[in-house]
C-alpha cells in the first residue's frame, strides 16, 4: 500500500539548472497538488490537476511547469532553477468520489531540493 | 497575506496533560477545516476535520473546536503522549465546488510532549 511516492528524496542543482519531480498515487486519486514548504510559511499551493490531462495554477506558480499525462502521475518541472526554489517539495492526492472532503488529502514523504 | 495562521511557532507539555493548538483564519468564504500531523522526513497526514457547520468534532485524544465569530479554530489533544511530538498544520479550504481540496495552510506549530 504506497499510497503517494515521490522521486527523488534529495537533489541538489546550480543555478539555472533543470529538473522534474515525479509523484506516483496509486489510490486511484482524480485531485493531484504540488506544494512547497518553506520555514515559517507552512505549505503553499504551486499547481494542482482535478483530473488526467488537466493542470491549473496555485498560489506561488511562477518558475513551474506541470503535466499530468497519466492518472496516476504528476509531473512538476523546473526549466531554469533558482536559489528561491530550495525547499521542500510535497505532492498530494485527494478522492473526487463522494467530495474531496470524504478523502481529504494524502501526501507524499516529500523532495528536498537544494539549487545552490 | 496569511490568511490561516498560527501564532505560536511552539508549544511543550508533559505527558497526560492536555495540548490546546490555536489557528486564526482571515477569509469568510473558508467553510472547512482540517489539522494535519507532521513527523520529520515525512508528509503530513491528516488527523481530524470539522465543518462550519459544526462547532466542535471529536475523535479519540482529539477534539477540534471552531468558534466562527472569531475565526478561530483550535485542536485538543488529551491526554498528550510522547508519540504526538510532531509539527501540527491548521488547514483551510474555500466554499464551493470549484474549491477542489485546495488548501491553504498555517506556518505550523512544533508540539513536544515530554514524558
Amino acid at each position: 500500500n504506497a499510497g503517494v511516492t515521490q522521486t527523488p528524496k534529495f537533489r541538489v542543482l546550480k543555478t539555472g539548472q533543470s529538473m522534474t519531480l515525479l509523484c506516483a498515487q496509486d489510490m486511484n486519486h482524480e485531485y493531484m497538488y504540488w506544494y512547497r514548504q518553506d520555514p515559517g510559511m507552512g505549505l503553499r499551493l504551486i499547481h494542482y490537476s482535478v483530473g488526467e490531462g488537466t493542470t491549473a495554477k496555485g498560489e506561488v506558480p511562477d518558475g513551474y511547469n506541470v503535466s499530468r499525462l497519466k492518472k496516476q502521475n504528476f509531473l512538476l518541472g523546473l526549466e531554469s532553477a533558482a536559489p528561491s526554489q530550495t525547499s521542500v517539495y510535497f505532492c498530494a492526492s485527494s478522492g473526487s468520489t463522494g467530495g474531496w472532503r470524504n478523502s481529504p488529502l494524502h501526501f507524499g514523504n516529500g523532495t528536498r531540493l537544494t539549487v545552490t | 497575506d496569511q490568511q490561516v495562521k498560527q501564532n505560536s511557532p511552539s508549544l511543550s507539555v508533559q505527558e497526560g496533560r492536555i495540548s490546546i493548538l490555536n489557528c486564526d483564519y482571515t477569509n469568510s468564504m473558508f467553510d472547512y477545516f482540517l489539522w494535519y500531523k507532521k513527523y520529520p522526513a515525512e508528509g503530513p497526514t491528516f488527523l481530524i476535520s470539522i465543518s462550519s457547520i459544526k462547532d466542535k468534532n471529536e475523535d479519540g485524544r482529539f477534539t477540534v473546536f471552531l468558534n466562527k465569530s472569531a475565526k478561530h479554530l483550535s485542536l485538543h489533544i488529551v491526554p498528550s503522549q510522547p508519540g504526538d511530538s510532531a509539527v501540527y498544520f491548521c488547514a483551510a479550504s474555500a466554499k464551493g465546488g470549484t474549491s477542489y481540496g485546495k488548501l491553504t495552510f498555517g506556518q505550523g506549530t512544533i508540539l513536544t510532549v515530554h514524558p
